[in-house]
């Protein structure tokens, strides 16, 4: 059984740094590219990063562009998302999501979600 | 960037009823890569329907997905209890991972 699990989500100050991390088991975890999609609260689902199977290849959205990083420990089964620089519009319940096919880091709908850890960013 | 907007915002009907969604593109999605999510309150998002009309695996067939181009169609011919919720529409395909969520639609109990 999949199954995706985030932790590290918490409260900071803007300006704060906070990483989060998601542990996954139940399939072959180098095979498949992952991403983070956060949830602002009461409001829709946008993109914010995405890893290759490999860990070689990263993409961030513009908002996060330069903030954000993302990384992946395969040994460890474990996806990360370290975030800098924190803003009151990152406050977001952000969710690990795990690519549908697999070999491929193009876009494509996810087939399995964490269910998500909370960061709010405010003084 | 290809932009999705879902209508209508919200939908009142009773159980029972059939419910209609619509997902219409800024531009042509290709290869009718257009896919969508279920999410209950305090849940992540489920997987529904990929290809524009396929179900994903578990799916009850009373959901169904049809469309093509810039219009698509999220149809749950009978809405039971547990299909009370929001559905976004999402578009993928690109070579770049980024994905394109639409607005949402909630279907709410009348």
């Amino acid at each position: 059984e999949v199954q995706l699990l985030e932790s590290g989500g918490g409260l900071v100050q803007p300006g704060g740094s906070l990483r989060l991390s998601c542990a996954a088991s139940g399939f072959t975890f180098s095979s498949y590219a992952m991403s983070w999609v956060r949830q602002a609260p009461g409001k829709g689902l946008e993109w914010v990063s995405a890893i290759s199977g490999s860990g070689g290849s990263t993409y961030y959205a513009d908002s996060v562009k330069g903030r954000f990083t993302i990384s992946r420990d395969n040994s460890k089964n474990t996806l990360y998302l370290q975030m800098n620089s924190l803003r009151a519009e990152d406050t977001a319940v952000y969710y690990c999501a795990k690519s549908w096919e697999i070999w491929t880091i193009a876009a494509r709908p996810y087939d399995y979600w964490g269910q998500g850890t909370l960061v709010t960013v405010s003084s | 960037e290809i932009v999705l907007t879902q209508s209508p915002g919200t939908l009142s009907l009773s159980p029972g009823e059939r419910a209609t969604l619509s997902c219409r593109a800024s531009q042509s999605v290709s290869s009718s890569y257009l896919a969508w999510y279920q999410q209950k309150p305090g849940q992540a998002p489920r997987l529904l329907i990929y290809g524009a009309s396929s179900r994903a695996t578990g799916i009850p067939d009373r959901f169904s997905g049809s469309g093509s181009g810039t219009d698509f169609t999220l149809t749950i011919s009978r809405l039971e209890p547990e299909d009370f919720a929001v559905y976004y529409c999402q578009q993928y395909g690109s070579s770049h991972p980024a994905l394109t969520f639409g607005g949402g639609t909630k279907v709410e109990i009348k």
